[in-house]
């Protein structure tokens, strides 16, 4: 069956970078793009980041453009997020999910992120 | 900036019919903007009901269907259950690798 397992979460201080993880398993990781998603404590989910099934695209939402870094190692079948210059808002839930075209199917258990000094 | 709107709260009692909707802040939603349908209780992560209008995800009981209503995407839950009660989201594509979730209902079943 199809999982998703995201890492990398912890509580990071304003300014510095993190890079989150996904390990995908019960698919061919390859065929697939894959999304990341966030939700703030209380909020709605907001969608942050794709990357195409070859890795040829990705594109992150307005509100991470510049500090968002999305992409893909199929040989581990391991989806990545490296957000630069963290903000006290940036603290979410993130989780990674599956798109079987244009839209999410799979989603992951996510990892909290929390930015605090 | 395009919004995706969604009404905020909503109740049906058990048993009842109840249609959420999801609609753009300008036009109307067709099945270009790939709707899809998302449930969320408190501390898991969503659950996919529908995808691709009125695509049923796995093991999704028969009672949630999806389709466009008019200009928006819409959710009908026929026969609503007491576990219905939840959070429920709407993502639409909205072309150049750009996604938008709407803001969320919060579906009460007494």
């Amino acid at each position: 069956q199809v999982q998703l397992v995201e890492s990398g979460g912890g509580v990071v201080q304003p300014g510095r970078s993190l890079r989150l993880s996904c390990a995908a398993s019960g698919f061919t990781f390859s065929g697939h793009g894959m999304h990341w998603v966030r939700q703030a404590p209380g909020k709605g989910l907001e969608w942050v980041a794709v990357i195409w099934y070859d890795g040829s695209k990705t594109n992150c939402a307005d509100s991470m453009k510049g500090r968002c870094t999305v992409s893909r190692d199929d040989s581990k079948s391991t989806l990545y997020l490296q957000i630069n210059s963290l903000r006290v808002e940036d603290t979410a839930v993130y989780y990674c999910a599956r798109d079987p075209s244009h839209t999410i199917d799979y989603w992951g258990q996510g990892t909290l992120v929390t930015v605090s000094s | 900036q395009t919004v995706v709107t969604q009404e905020p709260s909503f109740s049906v009692s058990p048993g009842g019919t109840v249609t959420l909707t999801c609609g753009l802040s300008y036009g109307s939603v067709s099945t270009n903007y790939y709707p899809s349908w998302y449930q969320q209780t408190p501390g898991q992560a969503p659950r996919t009901l529908i995808y691709n209008t009125n695509t049923r995800s796995s093991g999704v009981p028969d009672r949630f269907s999806g389709s466009i209503l008019g200009n928006k995407a819409a959710l009908t839950i026929t026969g609503a259950q007491a576990e219905d009660d939840s959070h429920y989201y709407c993502l639409l594509y909205l072309g150049s690798d750009i996604w938008v979730f709407g803001g969320g209902t919060k579906l009460t079943v007494l």
